[in-house]
């Protein structure tokens, strides 16, 4: 089955820099990578996502770019602020065929003012 | 719309008890799944249902079994809790199999 992988695990940043977290997958079938955000004691939710036929997608301050070839992808968050500070999960999903996410184990964003 | 829930928000059961989780959407959504989410290691896949009378594994099913009867409800039954199914269990529903949304969460500690 599809493996993700995370890096880093945790990431602590000053306010107005960027953030960077990185996941690979192993199923060269998946075509769908979505990006969720937890808040602390708070539900998962989806903040960006992108599909295999697409090599980046920007909105606003994220960007999320996908290789393909070398099976990974990445979140970009610029100008960070204290409130981007929360747990980043990366998925990946083969549409059409199973309709499961496998999710990498997360990456704890702290944002210091 | 009060989009995904779950009952109950917290449980505290002795090792050995029953309980089933239930979750409820009102948005008409086809496929639903129940994750468990531990310390480090992310969202991890139980059971998902991909419509109404359909139930499926994911990941790490053992210890659970889920039922689907009614398009809106998914419940994620553990018939003899363990200590290792202290956890937070999270359900989520989705419209076409893509964006999944997640319900609040059930924190359940077997002691």
């Amino acid at each position: 089955g599809e493996n993700v992988e995370q890096h880093p695990s945790t990431l602590s940043v000053q306010e107005g820099d960027s953030a960077v977290i990185k996941c690979t997958y192993s199923d060269s079938a998946s075509n769908y990578f979505p990006w969720y955000k937890q808040e602390l004691g708070k539900r998962p939710q989806l903040i960006i996502d992108i599909r295999s036929n697409v090599g980046e997608k920007k909105d606003q301050r994220i960007a999320v770019t996908l290789n393909k070839t070398a099976k990974h992808f990445s979140l970009h968050i610029t100008e960070t602020q204290p409130e981007d500070s929360a747990v980043y999960f990366c998925a990946a999903s083969i549409i059409g065929s199973n309709y499961k996410l496998t999710f990498g184990k997360g990456t704890l964003l702290t944002v210091n003012p | 719309n009060a989009g995904v829930t779950q009952t109950p928000k917290f449980r505290v059961l002795k090792t050995g008890q029953s309980m089933t989780l239930l979750c409820a959407q009102d948005m008409n959504h086809e496929y639903m799944y129940w994750y468990r989410q531990d310390p480090g290691m992310g969202l991890r896949l139980i059971h998902y249902s991909v419509g109404e009378g359909t139930t499926a594994k994911g990941e790490v099913p053992d210890g659970y079994n889920v039922s689907r009867l009614k398009k809106q409800n998914f419940l994620l039954g553990l018939e003899s809790a363990a200590p290792s199914q202290t956890s937070v269990y999270f359900c989520a529903s989705s419209p076409g199999g893509k964006t999944q949304y997640f319900g609040p969460g059930t924190r359940l500690l077997v002691l």
